[in-house]
């Protein structure tokens, strides 16, 4: 089955520089590839995906790049603030279902 | 709008009591599941379905059962708890099983003694 790697476990960056969470995955047939974020007591929130057929997209100061080659994606934050500070998972699936396999998590604290 | 709720948010059981961890949404979603969350491992699929009398096993499923008799209701049982069953459960629903974003509950902890 998929394995989804996660790294690093934990980041720590300064208010306005850029923060890197990068996944790599097993299954050459996965297709989906989304990020959630996780802030404290809650659940997890969809922020953006990519599909295989794409090698990046972005949203404001959030992007996400994949190598199908590699088969690994990254997650870019750029100019991060502290209300970025929170879990952030990956996550990989085959035909874009939603059984999909998450990765360790990575807890980003962005200090002000 | 109430998306999808969990309760309860915390319980403590002791090894060997049953309970149930109650699943409600309120989007129509044919798609509902229910992952564990523990340090470290990231979330963890138990079960799933994909409609109304239709549930399937995920990654951990054993020591779970689920049910799932309308559309807006996925309850989780514990039949027999065990200490390797202390946990964060989640529940989440998406459109369809194949569609992407899947919205989660804000999670219950489950601490087994």
């Amino acid at each position: 089955g998929e394995n989804v790697e996660q790294h690093p476990s934990t980041l720590s960056v300064q208010e306005g520089d850029s923060a890197v969470i990068k996944c790599t995955y097993s299954d050459s047939a996965s297709n989906y590839f989304p990020w959630y974020k996780q802030e404290l007591g809650k659940g997890p929130q969809l922020i953006i995906d990519i599909r295989s057929n794409v090698g990046e997209k972005k949203d404001q100061r959030i992007a996400v790049t994949l190598n199908k080659t590699a088969k690994h994606f990254s997650l870019h934050i750029t100019e991060t603030q502290p209300e970025d500070s929170a879990v952030y998972f990956c996550a990989a699936s085959i035909n874009n279902n939603n059984d999909m396999r998450f990765g360790a998590g990575t807890r980003l604290t962005v200090k002000p | 709008n109430a998306g999808v709720t969990q309760t309860p948010k915390f319980q403590v059981l002791k090894t060997g009591q049953s309970m149930t961890l109650q699943c409600a949404q309120d989007m129509n979603h044919e798609y509902m599941s229910w992952y564990r969350q523990d340090p470290g491992m990231g979330l963890r699929l138990i079960h799933y379905s994909v409609g109304a009398g239709i549930t399937d096993q995920g990654e951990v499923p054993n020591g779970y059962n689920v049910s799932r008799s309308t559309t807006e209701d996925f309850p989780l049982r514990l039949l027999s708890a065990a200490p390797s069953q202390t946990s964060v459960y989640f529940c989440a629903s998406s459109v369809q099983r194949n569609t992407g974003e899947l919205f989660f509950g804000e999670g219950s902890r489950l601490t087994v003694l």
